[in-house]
């Protein structure tokens, strides 16, 4: 049984670019969920994703966009890179939304 | 904000059993307390959680207070692998995001 999987591993981007990031849930799970997390500091909640529409937002600017896919999967995109976005990107996947999130391992995203 | 509050670090020696504390002196009936742990630079690892009752799993033990404002995550046989953040989450049922806070930083020692 497959556990939550995200691709790519690492990414380097510079300044203005724009990125997009994948997720696949864990097997059964319908509903993904993105962090992001600073070094040095804990996740931080960017947006949930629910039978294909955003359910619930964190306090991110409108650079940060998502996608889910009829499969479950989800995408996590983000335009106009600044330094600042430099972080570890966490996918967890989930039952129905509020239930127990499971996470994925991460993508670490350097910018530049 | 996170509605935790948790020491910044402990120790603990290898085969001793862990004891995390964690207090939520504002939870609220319908909220339940997450255990995670992230060992460095992997994503967090979900460990148990539980509304009101003792929980026990493979992994570890929770124990809340009578009256739900502190709970503490016991690892009854550290190992060094056992090193972590541990982060203590309140969250509602219906809720959807976790609200991480710094978390406490584990170290198993031999």
């Amino acid at each position: 049984d497959a556990g939550v999987t995200q691709s790519p591993t690492h990414l380097i981007k510079t300044r203005g670019q724009q990125v997009t990031l994948r997720c696949s849930p864990k097997s059964g799970h319908d509903t993904v969920s993105w962090y992001q997390q600073a070094l040095g500091q804990g996740p931080q909640f960017i947006f949930q994703y629910y039978e294909e529409e955003e359910r619930q937002r964190g306090n991110f600017p409108d650079r940060f966009s998502g996608h889910q896919f009829p499969n479950y999967s989800s995408e996590l995109n983000v335009n106009a890179l600044l330094l600042g976005d430099s972080a570890l990107y966490l996918c967890a996947s989930s039952l129905a939304g509020p239930d127990t999130q499971y996470f994925g391992p991460g993508t670490r995203l350097t910018v530049l | 904000d996170a509605k935790t509050t948790q020491p910044t670090s402990m120790d603990c020696a290898e085969g001793r059993a862990a004891n995390l504390p964690c207090n939520h002196s504002t939870i609220s009936g319908n909220e339940y307390v997450y255990w995670y742990r992230q060992i460095h630079s992997q994503g967090p690892q979900y460990i148990i959680h539980g509304l009101k009752n003792n929980e026990t799993n493979e992994m570890a033990s929770l124990i809340i207070t009578e009256d739900r404002k502190s709970s503490t995550l016991i690892l009854p046989h550290a190992t060094l692998r056992d090193t972590a953040v541990y982060y203590c989450i309140v969250k509602r049922g219906s809720q959807g995001n976790l609200i991480f806070g710094k978390g406490t930083k584990l170290s198993v020692k031999p």
